[in-house]
């Protein structure tokens, strides 16, 4: 299994440019999630997917938006990227779909670097 | 609401050293408790969580943490570090919505292994 994996592994764009990061998990699992991971702020949860066909916002959803194309992918969208967007993007996924058992551990891609210039 | 909050932004210990890496946690309900490491470059890995089965746990790579619940703290510790251990730290902490399992992460620790 190759577990979560993430395209592309680096992107630079300009400002006010467009573009998708992809997801996709072989796990089976049923709930997906993207964070951000800047310098002295841990992960903060962009958005998240409890299950195939919802999405919901997280901590710092603006700018962003998701698209759960079915259960094993799930896609990111800068539609006007910003300076303020340069950041690691990670995709994580976790069994257990929304309203399960808490310590359901969530497994994490190897992260997108995204540089706004 | 949920918050983490992971003491010291950098720990630096020698090899052969404890290594200690605090966590601690702000929660209205029971919370369930991770850590989680980075290797540089790569994506995060998860060491050890919490399941209020015991409170002592023990992870992957020799790590072990204890739960204290009249300390809010979630400490993680090893007794001998390797210089294999450098890497950042993040404690994290969820609380069931209706909507999933959503985690909340501390700001990282980063550990140094000098010889």
């Amino acid at each position: 299994n190759a577990g979560v994996t993430q395209t592309p592994k680096f992107q630079v764009l300009k400002t006010g440019q467009s573009m998708t990061l992809q997801c996709a998990q072989d796990m089976n699992h049923n709930s997906m999630y993207w964070y951000r991971q800047d310098p002295g702020m841990g992960l903060r949860l962009i958005y998240y997917s409890a299950s195939e066909g919802t999405t919901d916002k997280g901590e710092v959803p603006n700018g962003y938006n998701v698209s759960r194309l079915n259960k094993r992918e799930f896609s990111l969208r800068l539609e006007s990227a910003a300076p303020s967007q340069t950041s690691v993007y990670f995709c994580a996924s976790s069994e257990i779909a929304g309203g399960g058992e808490g310590t359901d551990t969530q497994y994490f891609g190897p992260g997108t670097r995204l540089t706004v210039l | 609401a949920q918050s983490v909050t992971q003491l010291g932004s950098h720990v630096s210990v020698s090899e052969g050293a404890l290594v200690l890496l605090r966590c601690n946690y702000s929660s209205s309900v029971p919370p369930y408790l991770f850590w989680y490491v980075q290797y540089p470059n790569q994506g995060l890995q998860l060491l050890l969580k919490y399941t209020s089965a015991a409170t002592l746990v023990n992870g992957i790579n020799g790590f072990e943490a204890e739960f204290k619940k009249s300390e809010t703290s979630f400490h993680l510790t090893k007794p001998s570090a390797h210089m294999s251990d450098a890497a950042e730290y993040f404690c994290a902490g969820s609380i069931l919505t209706g909507g999933g399992n959503k985690l909340t992460f501390g700001t990282g620790t980063q550990l140094k292994v000098e010889l």
